[in-house]
């Protein structure tokens, strides 16, 4: 069973401070990764994805990749109240048919005010 | 507005009830696929469907029927509920199953089973 694993948390984090989350993979052969963001009660909604070795930036977000090392994470600068909510980390997974996607438990932010 | 939608968006029954939850989407994509959410244990997927009638089991799909008779639709049944099936359930929807597609998820499905 492909996998992927994530601290599950809580992260705490002062306002104004950086957020870090991390996650890893067991699938080598995975080429696109992609966060999710999901607030309590509500459905994921996708806030990144990178697909090639290094850093993609998008406004206070910025995902970082490491495929050597099965290695993403994602890091909000700037962090604010309205960023808590937890973090799902989903990586595809080649199948015979095409795709899937691999969810980790997710990683539970805070961010203090 | 592109949606995929869910109904009913809670539902309390009881063990054995057969019930449906419903599943729409108005962008035209071809992959659709059930999840279910559980503490601890993040998004598990219960059955998918590459296309109209076709649809094969996902990691969990133990206790669950799917139907897919018309591309927007794509229905997940429960023939006999038992509690354990207690869950969030989430519908989601692709173009089609490519690496780089994104999923759109419903708003999601509060079921509880007694």
């Amino acid at each position: 069973q492909k996998e992927v694993e994530q601290n599950s948390g809580p992260l705490s984090v002062p306002e104004g401070a950086i957020a870090s989350l991390n996650c890893t993979y067991s699938d080598r052969v995975s080429q696109s990764f992609f966060w999710y963001r999901q607030y309590s009660g509500k459905s994921p909604e996708l806030i990144m994805s990178i697909y090639s070795n290094g850093d993609k930036e998008d406004g206070r977000f910025t995902a970082q990749l490491n495929k050597a090392s099965q290695y993403v994470s994602l890091l909000i600068r700037d962090s604010q109240p309205s960023d808590s909510a937890t973090y799902l980390c989903a990586v595809n997974s080649y199948m015979e048919y095409g795709n899937k996607l691999v969810f980790g438990a997710g990683t539970i932010l805070r961010v203090k005010s | 507005e592109a949606q995929v939608t869910q109904n009913p968006r809670y539902l309390i029954t009881v063990t054995g009830k057969k019930l449906t939850v419903t599943c729409s989407q108005n962008m035209n994509h071809e992959y659709m696929s059930w999840y279910r959410q559980d503490p601890g244990l993040g998004l598990r997927q219960i059955y998918y469907s590459m296309n109209v009638e076709v649809t094969d089991k996902g990691d969990v799909p133990e206790g669950y029927k799917v139907s897919r008779k018309e591309k927007r639709n794509f229905p997940l049944i429960l023939e006999s509920p038992s509690p354990n099936q207690t869950s969030l359930y989430f519908c989601a929807s692709s173009l089609v199953a490519a690496s780089t597609d994104t999923q759109y998820f419903g708003p999601g499905t509060r079921l509880t089973v007694l």
